[in-house]
Formats: structure tokens, sequence, C-alpha cells
């Protein structure tokens, strides 16, 4: 079993909607969660850290549900501009290595 | 800070040649990572080192795979000799050891290898 699994997509969305994305892990004993953002070709970039009681940064929404090692990303009126793939992250401690899935890729179309 | 500079961003070169990778982090962060994207596997880390010492290297594929920490400001990794599965993007990142920028990784923009 991957240590952390996402559903690859893609998602297709129009512009406006809303659109969630969950990761699970395989360790419970993980400690630090995480979503990145990547464009084509670039390289991943942070998008959010993910609290216990759960965080949000404007449109966006990160939960974390430890008891079913699971962890969501909420996008709410989705742009052209979100096209792009999430990777949930996830660390054992601070300063162990981060582990990543494999992505999940959206596309908002117009 | 011109975050993290990773040269060459593009490489292709035939398999049996020597590869080096060149990572430049930024100034003040104690950890410098080597990952390798690749479709099938996505990111997977390599090596990661903390004040210039090597901790973990378990995700160096094999014997053929090396890197070097000389200082805390520049980082190699090279493959030799170069096979044509070694083809992928390679990205350093790295961090800070505490505080609020703890855990959380600066990429730099990649390299992307292809062995033919």
């Amino acid at each position: 079993r991957k240590e952390v699994e996402q559903d690859p997509g893609p998602f297709n969305v129009p512009e406006g909607a809303t659109v969630a994305f969950n990761c699970t892990y395989s360790n419970s004993a993980s400690q630090s969660f995480f979503w990145y953002r990547q464009d084509c070709r670039k390289e991943p970039k942070l998008l959010m850290s993910v609290y216990s009681s759960g965080n949000e940064d404007g449109r966006f929404t990160a939960q974390l549900n430890r008891a079913s090692q699971y962890i969501s990303l909420l996008i709410r009126d989705s742009k052209l501009s979100d096209s792009a793939t999430y990777l949930c992250v996830v660390s054992f401690s601070g300063n162990t290595p981060l582990v990543f899935g494999k992505g999940t890729r959206l596309s908002v179309i117009a | 800070d011109a975050g993290v500079i990773q040269s060459p961003r593009h490489e292709v070169t035939e398999m049996g040649q020597e590869v080096t990778l060149r990572c430049k982090p930024i100034s003040g962060h104690d950890y410098l990572f080597w990952y390798r994207q690749t479709m099938m596997r996505g990111l997977e880390l390599l090596i990661y080192f903390n004040n210039n010492v090597p901790i973990d290297d378990s995700g160096m594929p094999e014997d053929r795979f090396s890197a070097k920490m000389p200082n805390a400001s520049f980082s190699t990794l090279k493959i030799q000799p170069s096979e044509p599965r070694d083809s992928a993007v390679y990205f350093c990142a790295s961090s800070l050891v505490g505080g609020r920028g703890a855990n959380v990784l600066t990429f730099g923009a990649g390299s992307r290898l292809t062995v033919l």
C-alpha cells in the first residue's frame, strides 16, 4: 500500500464549480499535512498547510480526519487559473522528509 | 532571495554518459532534498542533507547515483553511467529546520533529464 494515495483524476469542472479532492495516508503516526500545487512543467509550490481543526484560505478549505487517515481539499468558485495538479503531502514529524502523493489533476473549463 | 537554483534546466544525453545536476539552496536553509519525478512514480525522495551531512540516502536507486553537499550553498547529484530509465525531472528543494517555515519545502525549477 502506498504511503499517500490520491485519485489521479483528471477532474474537469466548469468555472464557478465547487470541487473536492481526497487523499488517504497509511502511517497513523503522521504529524504534518499539506497541499502543494504543481502547474504543468513547473515545480511544486505550497498551497496550504492542513491543521487538525481544518482551515480556510479564501476559496480553499482543507480538512484533516485523523481517525480515518484522510485529508481533503475543497475549492469553491473554481477559476481557470486553478487548473493544476494538487499534491497531497504528509510527514511524520517536523524534521522528516515530506512524502508526496502522485497528485490529482484539475482542469477548470470556461 | 533568488530561491532554489538548479542547473542545467534541460539535459539530453546518451546512455552511458555521466550526468551532473547542480543545486544552490536558499541561504539559511538547513535541509536540502533531492527528489525525482516521473509520470509513473510521482515525486520520490532520493536523498536529503541536514547541515551538509547526508541523513538518508535510502531512496537512491542504485550505485550509479551519488550526491554530495560540500558546503551549505551547493549540492550535486551525479548519475554515472546514465540509463534511459533515469529520464525524469530532478528537483532540488530546501527548508528550514524549525520555526514557522519548518517542513515547508521550496523547490527549484527542476532539471529535466532525457537519456537516449
